[in-house]
């Protein structure tokens, strides 16, 4: 069964650095692309980027762009989210999700992981 | 990039009656080497992750209820759900993962009557 397990909730302070993980199982990490998307409180989702963990070539969108980073260890089966410097704006729930093809990058999300709710507050 | 703009914003239907949904993108979303549309639709329900309904702008997920479907092609897209149940209430998201940013609609938000 093919699964996505995300970090729990963060609550940090303006400014603060970040990262957060989303661990796949049930297939071959390596071979599927994963992207994440950002869901603010009551809005739409928002696709941030995707990496191929097999050889973590990434794509952002250019809104995300230079305020995130997106990487993946496929030894440990892992995606990750990071920020250098947590702005209150960047409050929200993020998701990773799976391609649905390992050998697409243009394909839609078949798989998501749970969210991970990350609250910037001073 | 290719902005995704969907109408209504909301929209309430009666038990049993047909709901839909439209979704246009500012650009084709069409591959035409390869005949398909680059395009997606997912229900999101409260507290819960989106979970894909409709790829390739009318092929229905495994699992999917077959009052759901999807048409459309180039710019302009469908999602119809023939008969509504109340299970059915949540928010709807169409996607275009043909060229990068692979954007989402703002949404349209679906309730019972």
């Amino acid at each position: 069964e093919v699964q996505l397990v995300q970090s729990g909730a963060e609550v940090k302070k303006p400014g603060e650095s970040l990262k957060i993980s989303c661990k796949g199982s049930g297939y071959r990490f390596p071979n599927y692309w994963i992207g994440w998307v950002r869901q603010m409180p009551g809005k739409a989702l928002e696709w941030m980027g995707i990496i191929y963990p097999g050889d973590s070539d990434t794509t952002y969108s250019p809104s995300f762009q230079g305020q995130v980073t997106i990487s993946a260890d496929k030894s440990i089966s892992t995606a990750y989210l990071q920020w250098s410097s947590l702005k209150a704006s960047d409050t929200a729930l993020y998701y990773c999700a799976r391609h649905g093809d390992s050998r697409s990058r243009h394909y839609y999300f078949d798989y998501w992981g749970q969210g991970t709710l990350v609250t910037v507050s001073s | 990039d290719i902005v995704m703009t969907q109408s209504p914003d909301s929209l309430a239907v009666s038990l049993g009656e047909r709901a839909t949904i439209n979704c246009k993108s500012s650009q084709s979303v069409l591959y035409s080497s390869k005949n398909k549309n680059y395009f997606s639709w997912y229900q999101q329900k409260p507290g819960q992750p989106p979970k894909v309904l409709i790829y390739w702008a009318s092929t229905r997920e495994s699992g999917v209820p077959d009052r759901f479907s999807g048409s459309g092609s180039g710019t302009d897209f469908t999602l119809t759900i023939s008969s509504l149940q109340a299970e059915d209430v949540a928010v709807y998201y169409c996607q275009q993962y043909y060229s990068t940013p692979y954007s989402f609609g703002q949404g349209t938000k679906l309730e019972i009557k």
